[in-house]
């Protein structure tokens, strides 16, 4: 039953404190992505990945981290310096450069910050 | 800069009737567009794609059709079913594999 995962479905976190968001994906995928989802606004790209140990910045990655040391996974981690961290954060992969342009995306993680 | 857009945030139709989603978009560079659906607190998923060599695809009861000279494109859905109440991302791309999302439409099926 092939898919992505992501865990946990919802995170609190004092201020101040790193987190890291799982990823994973049994789909055999080359590229992985991190999007944010405020209210009212469209999915924001944060990071991505089109290959393992390769990792670009996307339009809003100020605050974050990301790691791809496997292919199937992808973790995401908001630091101390992310200003407004509260959001629901989902995770996607493509097929990249060996065909298909469809993202296909998991359940999200929503992120509380108290 | 938001390069993809969706200027109507909301949208309410009768069960049966024709629901028609609008996006526009700024990029000329974008060769390929997509539509999402999404529920509260799931992740979007995928509905139907066009390329910009195309100027309509079709599948089922969604329709998305493409005028590249006005750099805009819609989703038509029908009929609208009560399960089609959910928020509509328009999604745009080109050879970097990245995907630029519009804000999203929420779509109201009465009965």
């Amino acid at each position: 039953d092939g898919g992505i995962t992501q865990s946990p479905k919802y995170l609190f976190r004092k201020e101040g404190q790193n987190v890291t968001l799982s990823c994973e994906q049994n789909l055999n995928h080359d590229a992985m992505y991190w999007y944010r989802q405020d209210p009212g606004q469209g999915l924001r790209l944060i990071y991505y990945s089109h290959i393992v140990n390769d990792f670009q910045k996307g339009d809003i990655a100020e605050g974050y981290s990301v790691s791809r040391e496997k292919k199937e996974s992808f973790p995401l981690t908001v630091t101390s310096a992310q200003k407004n961290p509260t959001a629901f954060y989902l995770c996607a992969s493509s097929m990249g450069a060996s065909g298909g342009v469809e993202q296909f995306f998991g359940p999200g993680t929503r992120l509380t910050v108290l | 800069d938001q390069q993809v857009k969706q200027n109507s945030p909301s949208l309410s139709v009768q069960e049966g009737r024709i629901s028609i989603l609008n996006c526009d978009y700024t990029n000329s560079m974008f060769d390929y567009f997509l539509w999402y659906k999404k529920y509260p607190a799931e992740g979007p998923t995928f509905l139907i794609s066009i390329s910009s060599i195309k100027d309509k695809n079709e599948d089922g009861r969604f329709t998305v059709f493409l005028n590249k000279s006005a750099k805009h494109l819609s989703l038509h859905i029908v009929p609208s079913q009560p399960g089609d109440s959910a928020v509509y991302f328009c999604a745009a791309g080109y050879n970097d594999y990245k995907l630029s999302f519009g804000a999203g439409t929420t779509v109201t099926v009465r009965a």
